[in-house]
């Protein structure tokens, strides 16, 4: 079956510290990678995506590279800010029931603190 | 990005009552929305998917006759969570896409609602 594994948190960090969240993921096929952020208050938002291997996805200063070889998906900045204090969320497109839809990891909830 | 908004955010009702959620899409035509459910720290559990105008398609496990789920037109799905009990307490996401994503798998998201049965 479908499913996503995530590093298990809370994370806590120091601002400009460097961050890894862990993601690896089980599918059938070539699916689509995703990671959504929830900051406090709000609902999920699109943070990055990879729709083949080796692509990687970019944003607010965030990676992540599609590996097929070890079936992962690390989120990945180099000097996180108090601003990125939120829970992330690693998921996976895949077709069933004739539909696409969203697998999601359990979420990481990462604190920066300045 | 598109805008999808829950109602409402929060609400509280006495156990047997029935409670509506709303979701709308406010800037896009809503193909196919979601309904999750997400247990505290826990991850988001795929309830059901409804596109414009058919049945909600539920996923095993989730009773469909306990959540009704509507989705009349391109801007609006419903959840009803019908004779709540105390263990219906979670909190409700829903997600919409359109036609342009489809085939990306990319969604947009409400803000929630928080659901506590007494």
């Amino acid at each position: 079956g479908n499913s996503v594994t995530q590093m298990e948190g809370p994370v806590t960090l120091s601002e400009e510290a460097f961050l890894t969240i862990n993601c690896t993921y089980t599918a059938t096929g070539y699916p689509s990678l995703f990671w959504y952020v929830q900051y406090p208050g709000e609902g999920l938002q699109l943070l990055l995506k990879a729709t083949k291997a080796d692509d990687k996805g970019s944003n607010k200063g965030f990676e992540a590279t599609y590996r097929k070889e070890t079936t992962s998906f690390h989120l990945e900045k180099g000097s996180v800010q108090v601003s990125d204090s939120a829970v992330y969320f690693c998921a996976l497109s895949a077709s069933w029931q004739g539909a696409q839809k969203l697998v999601f990891g359990q979420g990481t909830r990462l604190t920066i603190n300045p | 990005g598109a805008v999808v908004s829950q109602h409402p955010s929060w609400v509280i009702c006495k156990s047997g009552t029935s409670v509506k959620i709303e979701c709308r899409s406010l800037d896009f035509q809503a193909t196919t929305m979601f309904w999750y459910r997400q247990f505290p720290k826990q991850s988001l559990m795929l309830m059901a998917t409804s596109n414009e105008g058919s049945k909600a398609t539920y996923e095993q496990g989730v009773e469909k006759d306990k959540f009704l789920i509507n989705h009349a037109s391109l801007t609006l799905s419903t959840l009803t969570v019908t004779s709540a009990h105390p263990e219906d307490s979670s909190f409700y996401i829903c997600s919409a896409r359109g036609w342009e994503q489809s085939n990306t798998g990319e969604l947009f998201f409400g803000e929630g609602s928080r659901l506590t049965v007494l």
